[in-house]
């Protein structure tokens, strides 16, 4: 079975453009989750989704991040407009039934470069 | 404010020696704790866990403890392998309610040959 699909894998914008990254969780999974990975701050937690539906969004840096995920394969992260402090890696990431006590499946990550 | 720490970044280790790799929790409503590997260009990969009602889980060469009233727990490896180079990130959530995980901020591990 495929893993975590996530696109594009490398992108670089200028500063006030439109980011959007997309991703495909493993099918059957329940929960969807979108990771920054910085070196100040690790792996932080921007939102996660059950059966396609947001449950905490309270991870999302600014009004410029917006994610979606309009059916159970499907997801994207978007940020307008971008901002050179928005480079980072972004992972997408699923689990079976929950994160705490089952096993998270990360993509292979973005990696976003806003210059 | 970071509720699960990884006070060292990076760690130097000879191989066939014992790696240790600490991790301290500021939240005592964690019960469950993880760690994750990750190397580069790739996402993180789940390496072993551990309840709060243990105190030690060990798969393999791979060792974790967890000391709760301390609110700390490490992975010991033994013996490291250059190929357990990589960053190791430990994260907690609560069990019985949590659907998400908290992580820390990684250690970078290298293990000379």
């Amino acid at each position: 079975d495929a893993g975590v699909i996530q696109s594009p894998r490398h992108e670089v914008t200028e500063m006030g453009q439109e980011v959007t990254l997309r991703c495909k969780p493993i099918s059957g999974h329940d929960y969807l989750f979108w990771y920054r990975q910085t070196m100040m701050r690790g792996l932080e937690l921007l939102i996660y989704f059950n059966n396609n539906v947001p449950i905490d969004d309270s991870g999302m840096p600014e009004d410029r991040f917006s994610a979606k995920m309009p059916n159970a394969s499907f997801s994207t992260l978007k940020i307008q407009p971008s901002e050179p402090r928005d480079s980072a890696v972004y992972f997408c990431a699923s689990s079976l039934v929950r994160a705490v006590g089952d096993t998270i499946y990360f993509g292979e990550g973005s990696w976003l470069t806003v210059v | 404010d970071q509720q699960v720490k990884q006070n060292s970044p990076s760690l130097s280790v000879q191989e066939g020696r014992i790696s240790i790799l600490n991790c301290d929790y500021t939240n005592s409503m964690f019960d469950y704790f993880l760690w994750y590997k990750k190397y580069p260009a790739e996402g993180p990969t789940f390496l072993i866990s551990i309840s709060s009602i243990k105190d030690k889980n060990e798969d393999g060469r791979f060792t974790v403890f967890l000391n709760k009233s301390a609110k700390h727990l490490s992975l010991h490896i033994v013996p490291s392998q250059p190929g357990d180079s990589a960053v190791y990130f430990c994260a907690a959530g609560v069990e019985w309610s949590g659907d998400k995980l908290t992580f820390g901020t990684g250690t970078r591990l290298a293990v000379r040959p």
